[in-house]
Order: structure tokens, then sequence, then C-alpha cells
């Protein structure tokens, strides 16, 4: 299936750095979400986007709708080891009785060294 | 609790066995998926429901799979004639009526051996 265009497949940082990684698309999107995975759980959503140009925080997290809704950052700050897990991008379709699937990324592997 | 539940959380079963997952959504939330994921990938759509009715199947839901939602609450996940190829994690997401929000359950695994 269609799938987006996630960056960086995986990182591996010391605690306290920040921390970017990123998705784009060849189609636009009316809304992207970021969801965190911990092995053998289903993804837990942390920050929503609905609007393009849209900059939302969620405490250390921060996340971007871009301009021109095919493309969408998240970046956390001062990472800690409990950050450590799989990031991944989804976003939603604009139209055409498809706005309600998603289409995911194949995730950021996150690795925090304390 | 009330996020999105799912049983079983782990399955094993042997190939040519039929499984079912059942999902409990959030309440009230009235659209209902299924997504699967295998190891290194992102979650993939499998079907959708609005109340009970389903209103798409992806290709991926090959004959072998049927899910139903009877009485627009809880949901199943069929799969008949289990192949090595269907081992996953079988996730179940829920949506409110004026939400763009969608959020999902733990998951069932799959293993077939």
């Amino acid at each position: 299936g269609q799938q987006l265009n996630q960056s960086p497949q995986s990182m591996f940082i010391q605690e306290g750095e920040d921390v970017s990684m990123n998705c784009t698309s060849s189609s636009i999107f009316n809304t992207w979400l970021w969801y965190k995975q911990d092995p053998g759980e289903g993804p837990v959503l942390l920050i929503a986007l609905y609007k393009a140009g849209e900059l939302t925080s969620n405490g250390r997290l921060t996340a971007q709708f871009g301009i021109t809704r095919k493309d969408s950052f998240l970046n956390i700050s001062a990472s800690i080891p409990s950050d450590v897990g799989i990031y991944f991008c989804a976003g939603q379709p604009n139209s055409g009785g498809s706005n309600y699937k998603l289409t995911f990324g194949k995730g950021t592997l996150l690795t925090v060294n304390p | 609790d009330t996020g999105v539940s799912q049983d079983p959380r782990h399955k094993i079963t042997k190939r040519g066995q039929n499984v079912t997952f059942r999902c409990d959504p959030i309440s009230e939330h009235n659209r209902l998926y299924w997504y699967r994921q295998t190891l290194g990938q992102g979650p993939e759509f499998l079907t959708y429901f609005q109340n009970e009715a389903q209103l798409e199947k992806s290709r991926l839901l090959s004959d072998r799979f049927s899910a139903e939602r009877p009485k627009g609450s809880f949901s199943t996940l069929e799969i008949q004639r289990t192949e090595q190829g269907d081992s996953a994690m079988y996730l179940c997401a829920s949506r409110e009526v004026f939400g763009n929000t969608i959020y999902f359950g733990e998951g069932s695994w799959l293993t077939v051996v």
C-alpha cells in the first residue's frame, strides 16, 4: 500500500539532545498526525495537525504541518530515555471520500543513550 | 480505561485454523478501522466502518478475511484458513463523529505456525 517517506529510519542519540524527523508525501494531506509506538503496543497519538503552516507543541514535542501540505516535521527537545520508541507520521488524504483513512510512514526508531 | 480495547492481545495458531479478533471502540465513536502492521512497517489500512456499515475494504483484505460490526459498537475481524503470511499485529482504531483524530488500541498479535 501507499506509504509516506519518513526519515531518518533510525536515530541513536545522547540523553539531552534534540531530535528532528520528517515525513514527505507526493499527495496533499489535510491532517497530519504523529504517533509513538512502544514494542508490542499500539500507536499512541502525540500531536495532531489540521492546518497548513500550523505549529503545535505537546510538552517537549513540537510538530509542524508543512505549507505545501505535503510534509510534516516533529522535533523532540532535551530527549530523555523514555523517548525511546518508534515514531510514525500519518496523513489523512485531502478529499475524494478517502479522508477517513490514514497513510503511515515506515517509522523512525529512536534510541536514547543515558 | 476508556480507550480502544482489543482481544486477544496475542494469538498463536496453526496454519489453516480460523482466528477471530474483537475490538471495542471508544464509547460513542461511530467510526471504526482495522489496520495491519508487520515488523518494520507502519500500519496499513484494512477496512472501515461507519456505525454498522462497512464502507471500504482494502485490497489487502483477501476473501479469507471478514470484518463485522453488527450493532455499530464492537467489531470482529475473522481470518479463515490462516497462512504464515497473516502473521502480523492487527490494530483497531476509532474516531468520534465530528473529530479528525484516530485513536488506536493496543493491537492483537497473530503468529501463524
